[in-house]
């Protein structure tokens, strides 16, 4: 098992551009969520899903996109980046609401 | 909403030092309560967790009482080693929101030789 995989490790944008962070996992989990990681602050849910076809909005998810055409991806889109979305994210799943969380290996992401 | 308040750090020790991280909540009904590890440049992994007052949740000689009349989950260690140098988050979830975790802020520990 690979567990919880994220393309890429690590992408510079200029202000305006746009990107999907990929997340992909080969445990069969339902539940699959995005998280950005800033200094001080914790993990901040930004969107997750309970299954496919299915995504709600967490803390912070403005200026985030996301779908859930499969279990195995979660993709999650920047459609107009900006300096405020520099940030590592964090992609995550796990079986059902009481199952163990495993995190991806995070992407960080510049937006100059 | 929900929150997870934990002691601002770097927190600096001697290898073989006692060790606290103090974490309180606040949360309405009855959370579950974790903590997750962060080795530098690596994702977070589940330390421990507690799913219901007074459990006491254990792992690699860290643990961690669920402490609801104090709204607190600190962690301790009774001697830390160098490898256990990383950051520690406390965290909590509750059955609404898909049960998505609630994070502190973070707490980097640093183990001398």
């Amino acid at each position: 098992n690979a567990g919880v995989t994220q393309t890429p490790k690590f992408q510079v944008l200029k202000t305006g551009q746009s990107m999907t962070l990929q997340c992909a996992q080969d445990m069969n989990h339902e539940y699959m969520s995005w998280y950005r990681q800033d200094p001080g602050m914790g993990l901040r849910l930004i969107h997750y899903s309970v299954g496919a076809g299915i995504t709600d909005q967490g803390e912070v998810p403005n200026g985030y996109n996301v779908s859930r055409s499969t279990t195995e991806d979660f993709p999650l889109r920047l459609l107009s980046a900006a300096p405020s979305q520099t940030s590592v994210y964090f992609c995550a799943s796990r079986t059902g609401p009481a199952g163990t969380q495993y995190f991806g290996p995070g992407t960080r992401l510049l937006v100059l | 909403g929900d929150s997870v308040t934990q002691m601002e750090g770097p927190v600096t020790l001697s290898e073989e030092a006692f060790l606290t991280i103090n974490c309180t909540y606040t949360a309405t009904g009855y959370p579950s309560l974790f903590w997750y590890v962060q080795y530098p440049g690596e994702g977070l992994q589940l330390l421990l967790k507690a799913t219901k007052a007074d459990d006491k949740g254990s792992n690699k000689g860290f643990e961690a009482t669920y402490r609801k009349e104090t709204t607190s989950f600190h962690l301790e260690k009774g001697s830390v080693q160098v490898s256990d140098s990383a950051v520690y988050f406390c965290a909590l979830t509750k059955r609404n929101a898909g049960n998505m975790l609630t994070f502190g802020g973070g707490t980097r520990l640093m183990v001398k030789p």
